[in-house]
């Protein structure tokens, strides 16, 4: 149980499109996901927090305009890269939280997407 | 603010040799304290988390993990390496009753047969 699916798992666009990230929970309802940005050979950093039915609540230093959160469903929540620039370049990674877990803040990861953009 | 320190950036081990994964955080009040494993090309899994009880923790895999309030602490352990432990290991942690969790940088192993 608990499984998180990304879609797509590789994207290489143009500088300048933007390009649409889906992260679902398969077989539970999510109220809470997160999006992680992970560097080659470094650590995941929280990008925001997305809520079903409100808006994402993004960490500091996160543009909220470039990297747009939508968190619509109980199963599905998009991150879409606006506008990108080589720089956005990376290992995207979504995680979600099981409410009928309780009070466990345990997380459940997708495989993540790999955005090149050229 | 809360943050994690890993301490080994990279740790290589010969078969059947003891590992142990240095975790230390910064958080005063009660936290929540996770181990998860990324394999080469997987998705992080669980390893084990820590709540409250017994603060020696068994996982998944022969993997356990002991949280020392009193140095910040909750290192990694396996008595016994295998080759297929070769991966990534992160420390995180979650406190304050805040959802996110705030990961170390990751502790890269290397399993020699």
């Amino acid at each position: 149980g608990a499984v998180v699916s990304q879609h797509p798992s590789r994207v290489i666009c143009k500088s300048g499109t933007s390009v649409k990230i889906e992260c679902r929970s398969l077989d539970f309802q999510a109220t809470t996901m997160f999006w992680y940005r992970q560097f080659p050979k470094q650590s995941l950093m929280l990008m925001a927090t997305s809520n079903e039915g409100s808006k994402a609540t993004y960490e500091q230093g996160v543009e909220k305009d470039k990297f747009l959160i939508n968190h619509a469903s109980l199963t599905l929540s998009t991150l879409t890269v606006t506008s990108a620039h080589p720089e956005d370049s990376s290992f995207y990674i979504c995680s979600a939280r099981d409410p009928s877990k309780g009070q466990s803040y345990e997380q459940y990861f997708g495989p993540g997407t790999r955005l090149t953009v050229t | 603010a809360q943050s994690v320190s890993q301490h080994n950036h990279h740790v290589i081990l010969s078969e059947a040799a003891s590992l142990e994964l240095g975790c230390n955080y910064s958080y005063g009040g009660t936290v929540n304290l996770f181990w998860y494993v990324q394999y080469p090309g997987q998705h992080l899994q669980l390893l084990l988390k820590y709540f409250s009880g017994d603060p020696l923790v068994k996982g998944i895999k022969g993997f356990e993990a002991e949280f020392i309030k009193s140095k910040f602490s909750f290192n990694l352990r396996k008595p016994s390496v295998q080759w297929s432990d070769t991966a990534e290991y992160f420390c995180a942690v979650n406190g304050g009753g805040y959802n996110k969790l705030i990961f170390g940088a990751g502790t890269r192993l290397a399993v020699h047969p």
